[in-house]
């Protein structure tokens, strides 16, 4: 079955300074690749996601990479703000029954 | 406002207690999950749902039952719990017949067995 693992389980950066999230994934046949933002209390929300036909999507500060060959995926956030801080999760949809496999999470802090 | 609603938020019940967790969601989605979210841990799929038959029981123990008398509405019936169980659970819809499309989640119930 699809493996994810996701590193760093926590990461802290100075307000300003960029964030990066990895995610590796064990099934070659995977083709989308979603990122979830779940804010102290509330529901996770899809923030960005990823098809295997790209290489690499952006949205504002957000952007998300894929290595289809390496079989990782990541999250990256440029100029962090205070409402970044949460924990995100990544996620790789199984080809074979459409299931979501999750990460174990990242607590992004960012720092004042 | 997402669509999806849980109730209780909260929810205390002691081992012997049965109580149930209701889902529900007027998005027009075909498809509905519980989750369990415990700390520090993946989340974790417990049941499927796409067009109200049950596709997936991730080896779930008996002591949660899931229901689906429509396609808006879930439950998780709970009985004989044990203390491991505490964590948040999430309900999720999705449109089953486009895969990747993205799940909408409920804000949780967050369960404490003692």
């Amino acid at each position: 079955g699809e493996n994810v693992e996701q590193h760093p389980s926590t990461l802290s950066v100075q307000e300003g300074d960029s964030a990066v999230i990895k995610c590796t994934y064990s099934d070659s046949a995977s083709n989308y690749f979603p990122w979830y933002k779940q804010e102290l209390g509330k529901r996770p929300q899809l923030i960005i996601d990823i098809r295997s036909n790209v290489g690499e999507k952006k949205d504002q500060r957000i952007a998300v990479t894929l290595n289809k060959t390496a079989k990782h995926f990541s999250l990256h956030i440029t100029e962090t703000q205070p409402e970044d801080s949460a924990v995100y999760f990544c996620a790789v949809l199984m080809d074979s029954n459409y299931q979501l496999i999750w990460g174990a999470g990242t607590k992004l802090i960012i720092k004042p | 406002e997402t669509g999806v609603t849980q109730t209780p938020r909260h929810l205390v019940m002691g081992m012997t207690n049965k109580k149930s967790l209701k889902c529900e969601q007027h998005l027009g989605h075909n498809a509905m999950y519980w989750y369990k979210q415990s700390a520090k841990k993946p989340l974790e799929l417990m049941f499927v749902y796409n067009f109200k038959e049950q596709t997936e029981n991730n080896s779930v123990p008996s002591r949660f039952s899931p229901e689906c008398p429509n396609s808006s509405h879930l439950f998780l019936h709970l009985h004989t719990l044990q203390p491991e169980d505490s964590a948040l659970y999430l309900c999720a819809s999705s449109q089953a017949a486009n895969p990747d499309t993205e799940a909408f989640f409920g804000q949780g119930t967050r369960l404490t067995v003692v």
